[in-house]
């Protein structure tokens, strides 16, 4: 199974903040990396798909970049609505498997 | 707009069989790989299996023993059983429908909201 490991796994940050979470991959996975969030009570939400792509409907202040094993989500602007739990995950082959999870906090 | 819900028991006996079925509406089942997630309390989401249309299955090989999906093309409807169950199946279930490679990257576009299965006796 392909591991992804997520950094950090939570951090504390105001709204406004610039906010980075990165996700590595075990092996090269080209650039099928996803990005989810997750409200408390809620099912994951998709935010970024091959990396780099914006899921329709999402606000542009996230986005996605990277490629082989190195990944990084950014929120330009953290807004109230933003502090929940992030998660990457490979589409590369199956098993799909998932990063634990970065927890985002209000400071 | 596609929808997914998931049903069926909430409590499932410890040896018994998990059994929940996913409801595909405002879209068709064709065409897509169907997934099944599920998350414990306060823990990270796993990947349990897929399933397409022709019935081709791919299943996580830590459950793989214990699983078996299906298709319901005539409801619209897909299914996961998972046998045997213990105390550590207990878990919010998700089913997701996996997007095409062109559209999504093959990644999990729509989700239903989730079911919260016990196991318990």
């Amino acid at each position: 199974d392909i591991q992804m490991t997520q950094s950090p796994s939570s951090l504390s940050a105001s709204v406004g903040d610039r906010v980075t979470i990165t996700c590595r991959a075990s092996q090269t996975i080209s650039t099928y990396l996803n990005w989810y969030l997750q409200k408390p009570g809620k099912a994951p939400e998709l935010l970024i798909y091959a990396a780099s792509s914006l899921q329709s409907g999402v606000p542009s202040r996230f986005s996605g970049s990277g490629s082989g094993t190195d990944f990084t989500l950014t929120i330009s602007s953290l807004q109230p609505e933003d502090f929940a739990t992030f998660y990457c995950q490979q589409s590369y082959t199956t098993p799909r498997t998932f990063g634990q999870g970065t927890k985002v906090e209000i400071k | 707009q596609v929808q997914l819900q998931e049903s069926g028991p909430g409590l499932v006996r410890p040896s018994e069989t998990l059994s929940l079925t996913c409801t595909v509406s405002g879209g068709s089942i064709s065409s897509y790989y169907w997934s099944w997630l599920r998350q414990p309390a306060g823990k990270g989401l796993e990947w349990i299996g897929r399933i397409y249309i022709n019935e081709n299955t791919n299943y996580n090989p830590s459950l793989k023993s214990r699983v078996t999906m299906s298709v319901d093309t005539s409801k619209n409807q897909f299914s996961l059983k998972l046998n045997s169950v213990t105390a550590a199946d207990t878990a919010m279930y998700y089913c997701a429908r996996e997007g095409g490679e062109a559209v999504a990257g093959r990644a999990l576009d729509y989700w239903g909201l989730g079911t919260l299965v016990t196991v318990s006796s």
